[in-house]
């Protein structure tokens, strides 16, 4: 069965420093994966995702995520922070085993960005 | 603009009690879902039903039961509420179970059982 581990489960940075959040899959199949963003009080809102094609996928707001099959990672980056990315951070893949596809989350990093 | 609307959001239980929480999605989505999110543990898929008509389990289904009213409406029943079923629920649906990659999520329903 796929599997995502988010290894921080909190990301403390200062406004306008860059930020990696971690992510990686196990699978031994060709993958879907996906990052998802909780703002407080809210629901989850897609914030990126990667199904084929070129590695490095951005979003509007200026979020840049690069699957390494080698590594099967698929970290998360910003160049630089604001405080109105302060959210919770979902990593998910796709499990394409058996008739139907589910997404399976990780457990989410807490992005707290300080003034 | 609705989205997928879920109802109550707040709700506080006793042991041993009923409730049911209501899903509605205005997407014309064939898939939805019932999720519950729990602090360290991220999100756990309770049930999901691919189309109308259709549900299955998901990882942590005990205790819970669902109902596809129709195309629209996923409900969620806890027949007899036990305080491990304290959660977060997120109702979510997409267009096909085929591709279930892009989800669209409610606000949730906060429940607390006492």
């Amino acid at each position: 069965a796929q599997s995502v581990t988010q290894l921080d489960s909190q990301v403390p940075v200062f406004e306008e420093a860059p930020v990696e959040l971690r992510c990686n899959y196990s699978s031994s199949v060709s993958v879907y994966l996906f990052w998802y963003v909780q703002y407080p009080n809210q629901g989850l809102q897609l914030l990126l995702k990667y199904l084929s094609g070129s590695t490095l996928v951005e979003s509007i707001n200026g979020f840049e995520a690069e699957f390494n099959k080698s590594q099967t990672s698929f970290h998360l980056r910003k160049p630089s922070v604001h405080i109105s990315d302060t959210a919770e951070y979902f990593c998910a893949v796709s499990d394409r085993s058996g008739a139907t596809n589910k997404l399976i989350f990780g457990t989410g990093t807490l992005l707290a960005v300080q003034p | 603009n609705a989205g997928v609307t879920q109802t109550p959001k707040f709700q506080v239980l006793k042991t041993g009690q009923s409730m049911t929480l209501q899903c509605a999605q205005d997407m014309n989505h064939n898939s939805m879902y019932w999720y519950r999110q729990d602090p360290g543990m991220g999100l756990r898929l309770i049930y999901y039903s691919a189309s109308e008509g259709t549900t299955d389990k998901g990882e942590v289904p005990n205790g819970y039961n669902v109902s596809r009213l129709n195309k629209r409406e996923f409900s969620l029943r806890l027949e007899s509420a036990a305080p491990s079923q304290t959660s977060v629920y997120f109702c979510a649906s997409s267009g096909s179970i085929l591709f279930a990659g892009e989800l669209f999520f409610g606000e949730g329903s906060r429940l607390t059982v006492l």
